[in-house]
């Protein structure tokens, strides 16, 4: 089974920064997917960044980009310019590719704030 | 044009009765799913649906079934309610590949669902 870690449950930032969020999991799959998704507060889940782990390249989507150690096990998310709509819980979840496997384990979350 | 609904938004209800929550996606997707998200934010896989065909049920209760009339649709049942039932309940959508690779899940925007 896969494990999601996310070790921040909070974090805040001052507008116009720049901030990481981390996350880590366990698994002994090769082939997979890892998102982070943002949840405002208005409850909807909105798909910020998507990484295959085949890809070396770190994806990237404008102001959110991440870095994917596939050794390590590590998909930290960085978010450049941070604005007050960026204030949400993130979370990390990992996707296996293989045929039948089509559930996202999710880590537990880190509620960021940013700051005027 | 949301691409994935539900209805209702809000569900509040005695313990005992017995309540359904609807899931509509016009993404063409042919895989839908049910999370539930509990009170520490936490989100779990509880059904998916691909082709009519129940793939993934990760220790529900009995009392929660998914029935999915088409493709578009995923509606949850839940029977004799109990306080625990109370969470936010999302539907996903995504599309399989015919070598049976999921690709990215779109979220609908919850139902929070109070059991009193």
């Amino acid at each position: 089974a896969q494990t999601v870690t996310q070790s921040q449950p909070e974090m805040s930032v001052q507008e116009a920064e720049t901030v990481t969020l981390s996350c880590t999991y366990d698994t002994s799959e090769n082939n997979y997917y890892l998102f982070w998704y943002k949840q405002p507060p208005s409850r909807q889940m909105i798909l910020v960044i998507r990484q295959e782990a085949y890809k070396q390249q770190n994806a990237t989507e404008n102001r959110f980009s991440v870095n994917f150690q596939k050794a390590a096990k590590s998909f930290s998310l960085k978010i450049s310019d941070s604005q007050l709509g960026d204030t949400a819980m993130y979370f990390c979840a990992f996707m296996k590719t293989g045929a039948g496997s089509y559930q996202l384990t999710f880590g537990k979350g880190t509620k960021l704030s940013v700051i005027p | 044009d949301t691409a994935v609904s539900q209805t209702p938004k809000y569900l509040v209800t005695q313990m005992g009765n017995d309540k359904s929550i609807k899931c509509e996606q016009n993404l063409g997707h042919d895989t839908m799913y049910w999370y539930k998200q509990d009170s520490k934010k936490f989100l779990k896989i509880m059904f998916s649906y691909n082709n009519k065909e129940l793939i993934i049920n990760e220790t529900v209760p009995n009392r929660f079934s998914p029935k999915s009339p088409d493709k578009a649709h995923l509606n949850l049942h839940i029977n004799s309610l109990e306080l625990g039932d109370s969470a936010v309940y999302f539907c996903a959508s995504s599309q399989v590949s015919r070598e049976g690779r999921a690709d990215t899940q779109y979220f609908g925007p919850g139902t929070r669902l109070t059991v009193l």
